[in-house]
């Protein structure tokens, strides 16, 4: 699997849009970008995929750029239980469902 | 429809013991990893089963263990347990044996050596 780079850290206020970056320079063609996040003492929970093109769930948008070496997860309107680590993971799809996580960025929404 | 279960909660272990922690799988899913999570780090994988069988391995040492049973739950063993074997270990459970996108973690069991 690609390797990613976050920032540690980040500040959002509450109410406003938390974009998190991240940079897989390394990607391969059929590599996948996922999103997961981990709430303090709780398991990861999924958030979002994609693979080229844009996507959007009920918990968030993912933005890919078209060279697919970074992508941009969008909480539009962070609230204080989106206070999380967030972990970006480039798989390649049906190799196996191990997940390589990274230290994540480290989101605090503040009121 | 049920989530991902672990029991243990919490537990604390002397060097040297052994240890099984275990995870009963979300329904419908039949495939588990095991997860270590030191303290201010991602999780790091250790092993998955799929159908009863280990279907993959992390860079963990062999008297880290795992058992797969027909209803699709799962047991992590430790044996000979190191103070750096203190960590979080959680299970997630996905369906097939490979392709899922999603992974559903359970809680977590948090182990402590003393």
């Amino acid at each position: 699997d690609a390797k990613t780079t976050q920032p540690p850290s980040m500040d959002c206020a509450e109410g406003r849009a938390a974009n998190l970056p991240c940079n897989h320079s390394t990607i391969s063609g059929n590599e996948y970008v996922y999103w997961y996040r981990q709430i303090h003492s709780q398991g990861p929970q999924y958030i979002i995929h994609g693979l080229k093109n844009n996507e959007t769930n009920e918990m968030a948008s993912l933005i890919i750029t078209e060279d697919r070496k970074s992508s941009t997860l969008i909480l539009p309107h962070a609230t204080l239980r989106d206070t999380a680590v967030y972990y970006c993971i480039v798989h390649l799809y049906n190799a196996g469902n191990m997940l390589t996580f990274g230290g994540g960025t480290r989101l605090m929404v503040k009121p | 429809e049920t989530g991902v279960t672990q029991s243990p909660t919490h537990l604390i272990k002397t060097r040297g013991q052994q240890v099984t922690l275990r995870c009963s799988s979300q329904s419908g899913h039949n495939t588990v990893s095991w997860y270590q999570q030191a303290l201010g780090q991602g999780p790091q994988f250790i092993f998955q089963y799929y159908r009863e069988e280990e279907n993959g391995r992390g860079n963990f040492p062999p008297r880290f263990s795992g058992l797969q049973f027909p209803n699709y739950s799962s047991e992590l063993n430790v044996n000979a347990l190191e103070l750096d074997d203190s960590a979080l270990y959680l299970c997630a459970s996905s369906f097939g044996q490979g392709g899922s996108y999603e992974q559903y973690f359970g809680p977590g069991t948090r182990l402590t050596v003393t």
